[in-house]
Parts: C-alpha cells; structure tokens; sequence
C-alpha cells in the first residue's frame, strides 16, 4: 500500500512572498502524483499532476511541483502568492496499476496575509 | 454542466438513525467514490465503483453501505449513525482510459456536512 505525508499542517505566508509545501510518498511500485486545492467550503479541484515525462510540472494559478524520485518527493511551489491562494492543500498518489483510486495526505492550510 | 452533485449539503442526525447521501454526475463517467474528510486525515476513501451494478471497499467501509444502481448515481447509506461518522463526506468521478490522456482526475463534489449527536 502506498501512503503520503505532508509536514506542515499549517503555511503562514505573506502576500506576494513565495511559498513551497512538502509532500513525501511512500510505495513500492511506481506512482502519479497529485496536488488538489480546497478552498473554503468548496470540493477539490486539481493543481496539477505528475504521469511520466519532466519532472518539473506545471500547473494553474502559477503553481508547479516538482517529482524527485531519489527522495519519493513531489513538493508544491508558487514563487508569489496571492490572498486568493488561501485554501488548504493535498497531495496524493495513485498506484500506476491500481485504476483511479487515490491516497491523500492528510492536508495543509495555507494561510495568506495581506 | 452540474458536474458532480451531492444531496443533502447539511445534515444532523441522533446516535442509531439511519439516511443516504446521494451523489449524481453528469458526466458519465465509469468511476465513483465516496470520501470522508476529516481534520489532518486528509480524505479517505470508502467504497468506490468501477460501473453500474458494482462497488468495492475501500480503507474505512465498516459502517457504510453503497449502491450504484445507475451509471449517474452512487448512494451512500448509513445504517445505525455513530459519532464517529461525524465527517464531511465527498463524492467524486471519473473516466476510464488511459492515464496520460487524463484518465485519474478525479471531478469532486462541493461536499456533505454530516454532525452526529
């Protein structure tokens, strides 16, 4: 089975500042990776994702994440955030052969101040 | 385009009273899921469906039943309630194909509120 951590809970971060949230995997197989952004008292929508190919992944809203095997990693970076951008954050993986289901972490909020 | 849509957005319920949340999509997508979202935990999957007529468990079913009996619509049944089904519940979809051409997104629901007292 595959699992997925986010360290930090909770980003404060100014506006215009930049901010990076961590994500690290666990499996032993090869995964797709995902960030989905909630935003307050909404469901999720997709960031962006990883498949095969570049590492470097763009996004929207100026997001990008960026695969590091070596390091079972998929960290999420904006170089300047807006107030907008407030809204809490999950990374998941899916097994390449395990269909559509998806494994979340379990969340970080990002908390953009003006 | 509704996209996904769940029925009731907002429900409280006593200790041992059954209901269902509904979730149709228009999309017609192969796949449905149920979630349960929980502070820290992230979202964790239920029960899910590859098609019409099937459903399988996922990590946290006990408790929880589910039917799919068309394409569109994936119920999600609470028999005896529990306080600790005190979650917001999400559904989702999506298509089969493959991974590249984008199969794996998953389309989600605005969410249920479910209290239990």
């Amino acid at each position: 089975a595959q699992s997925v951590t986010q360290l930090d809970s909770q980003v404060p971060v100014f506006e215009e500042a930049p901010v990076e949230l961590r994500c690290n995997y666990s499996s032993s197989v090869s995964v797709y990776l995902f960030w989905y952004v909630q935003y307050p008292n909404q469901g999720l929508q997709l960031l962006l994702k990883y498949l095969s190919g570049s590492t470097l992944v763009k996004g929207i809203n100026g997001f990008e994440a960026e695969f590091n095997k070596s390091q079972t990693s998929f960290h999420l970076r904006k170089p300047s955030v807006h107030i907008s951008d407030t809204a809490e954050y999950f990374c998941a993986v899916s097994r390449k052969a395990a269909g559509n289901k998806l494994t979340f972490g379990g969340g970080t909020r990002v908390l953009v101040k003006p | 385009n509704a996209g996904v849509t769940q029925t009731p957005k907002f429900r409280v319920l006593k200790t041992g009273q059954s209901m269902t949340l509904l979730c149709a999509q228009d999309m017609n997508h192969e796949y449905m899921y149920w979630y349960r979202q929980d502070p820290g935990m992230g979202l964790r999957l239920i029960h899910y469906s590859v098609g019409e007529g099937t459903t399988a468990k996922g990590e946290v079913p006990d408790g929880y039943n589910v039917s799919r009996l068309k394409k569109q619509n994936f119920l999600l049944g609470l028999e005896s309630a529990a306080p600790s089904q005190t979650s917001v519940y999400f559904c989702a979809s999506s298509w089969t194909g493959t991974f590249a051409s984008g199969a794996n997104v998953l389309t989600f629901g605005a969410g249920s509120r479910l209290t239990v007292l």
